[in-house]
């Protein structure tokens, strides 16, 4: 089926550094999604992007929507204790269609 | 909205036995999806219905497990008989069809066969 490489698989991090991780794909998606999986929980949305170089922030967070549709990126300014979790790319290949394609997510650890 | 709310949150079970898992969807959404979450493997998509129909089951292991959606506000993952390489965790979501949404999770329901 269709795959999302999603890179770094772990990162450890010292409080305050910011943060990039990204997805990339062979195939051409239509929508971008970034979720963030504490332990124990479900994955929460966390910003949704729909238009290619499309750029949104959600406090700390940017994410942006590859030019070429291939592929999307977040950062995290300014790490705090709390952004430690498990952080999932996710892509619609067809606009409307239901099914999301994830990536295999990136481990976020952050030392004080 | 008291969010997609999955039961039971554990399930330790012996092999050969039949587990069930429950799932209460956010009231309005019509899509309904159930996910499986290893570390070997990842969040892999089960099946989903829209408007309690099965549109994809590709995802379902073998005949072994089944899902049912009888109505808008619950769904069942059934496995029997259950096997050791079963044990995962299991998520339900939900969103709006068609409106280009990501979903909403439950907080998931780990199940080990012993």
């Amino acid at each position: 089926g269709q795959q999302l490489n999603q890179s770094p698989q772990s990162m450890f991090i010292q409080e305050g550094e910011d943060v990039s991780m990204n997805c990339t794909s062979s195939s051409i998606f239509n929508t971008w999604l970034w979720y963030k999986q504490d332990p124990g929980e479900g994955p929460v949305l966390l910003i949704a992007l729909y238009k290619a170089g499309e750029l949104t922030s959600n406090g700390r967070l940017t994410a942006q929507f590859g030019i070429t549709r291939k592929d999307s990126f977040l950062n995290i300014s300014a790490s705090i204790p709390s952004d430690v979790g498990i952080y999932f790319c996710a892509g619609r290949l067809i606009q409307g269609a239901q099914k999301l394609v994830f990536g295999q997510g990136t481990r976020l650890t952050i030392n004080p | 909205d008291a969010g997609v709310i999955q039961s039971p949150r554990h399930e330790v079970t012996e092999m050969g036995q039949e587990v069930t898992l429950r799932c209460k969807p956010i009231s309005g959404h019509n899509s309904l999806f159930w996910y499986r979450q290893t570390m070997m493997r990842g969040l892999e998509l089960l099946i989903y219905f829209n408007n309690n129909v099965p549109i994809d089951d590709s995802g379902m292991p073998e005949d072994r497990f089944s899902a049912k959606m009888p109505n808008a506000s619950f769904s069942t993952l059934k496995i029997q008989p259950s096997e050791p390489r079963d044990s995962a965790v299991y998520f339900c979501a939900s969103s709006l069809a068609w409106t280009g949404g990501g979903y909403t999770f439950g907080s998931g329901t780990r199940l080990t066969v012993v």
